[in-house]
């Protein structure tokens, strides 16, 4: 069975303060890893695919990159828009999607 | 381009009603997957439909069921409701060939 764990469960930041979510898992033939961004009560917005350990891919303040056990969700100089749940899923081999808990990150003015 | 849309966003049921959600794909998508999220268990995958057949089904009892209209919009049923079935339920919708799952908004149940 997929799994997949985020850590840390949520996370506080100053505004400009960088820091990494981290995301482990075990799939059955991995055919994507995605990071998601999710605010209340909405649904999940797509940020990310990443396909093979070693891609790495950027957009705005947002970094991902993918090694065979693990991705980061990399944020340089946050700011408080940044503030949401992070989710992370991997799709396998049967085209089923597992999703993490997510991280809940609060990004402080 | 429109995203996935979501019917109704809120719903209140009571205990042993049954109800009836649905969700119309982004154009030209036929994979319809549907999602509960509750804040103990995160988002929990319910089933998949591709061409009006599921083609993935989660660990879910019977009492939730769903199908898929000709035209790739889809329905999710839920029977017997019990106060344990309150969440958000999720619907993503993909493109043949592609990985990436678009969401709609959700429709927020509450059963009491």
């Amino acid at each position: 069975e997929d799994q997949v764990t985020q850590s840390p469960e949520a996370l506080r930041l100053q505004e400009g303060e960088s820091s990494s979510l981290n995301c482990s898992y075990t799939v059955s033939g991995l055919r994507g890893l995605f990071w998601y961004r999710q605010d209340p009560g909405k649904g999940p917005e797509f940020l990310f695919t990443l396909y093979s350990a070693g891609e790495e891919k950027e957009k705005e303040r947002l970094k991902a990159t993918l090694t065979k056990k693990e991705s980061f969700l990399h944020i340089t100089a946050p700011k408080p828009e940044d503030s949401a749940t992070y989710l992370c899923a991997v799709l396998d081999s049967g085209s089923r999607l597992t999703f993490g808990e997510g991280t809940q990150l609060t990004v402080n003015p | 381009k429109a995203g996935v849309t979501q019917t109704p966003r809120y719903l209140i049921k009571t205990r042993g009603q049954q109800v009836t959600l649905s969700c119309s794909p982004i154009s030209g998508h036929r994979s319809v997957s549907w999602y509960q999220q509750t804040p103990g268990q995160g988002l929990q995958f319910l089933f998949e439909y591709f061409s009006e057949t599921q083609r993935n089904k989660g660990n879910f009892p019977g009492r939730f069921s769903g199908r898929q209209f000709s035209n790739s919009r889809s329905e999710m049923n839920v029977s017997t409701l019990e106060l344990g079935d309150s969440a958000l339920y999720l619907c993503a919708s993909r493109l043949a060939g592609h990985t990436e799952a678009f969401f709609g908004q959700g429709t927020r149940l509450t059963v009491v």
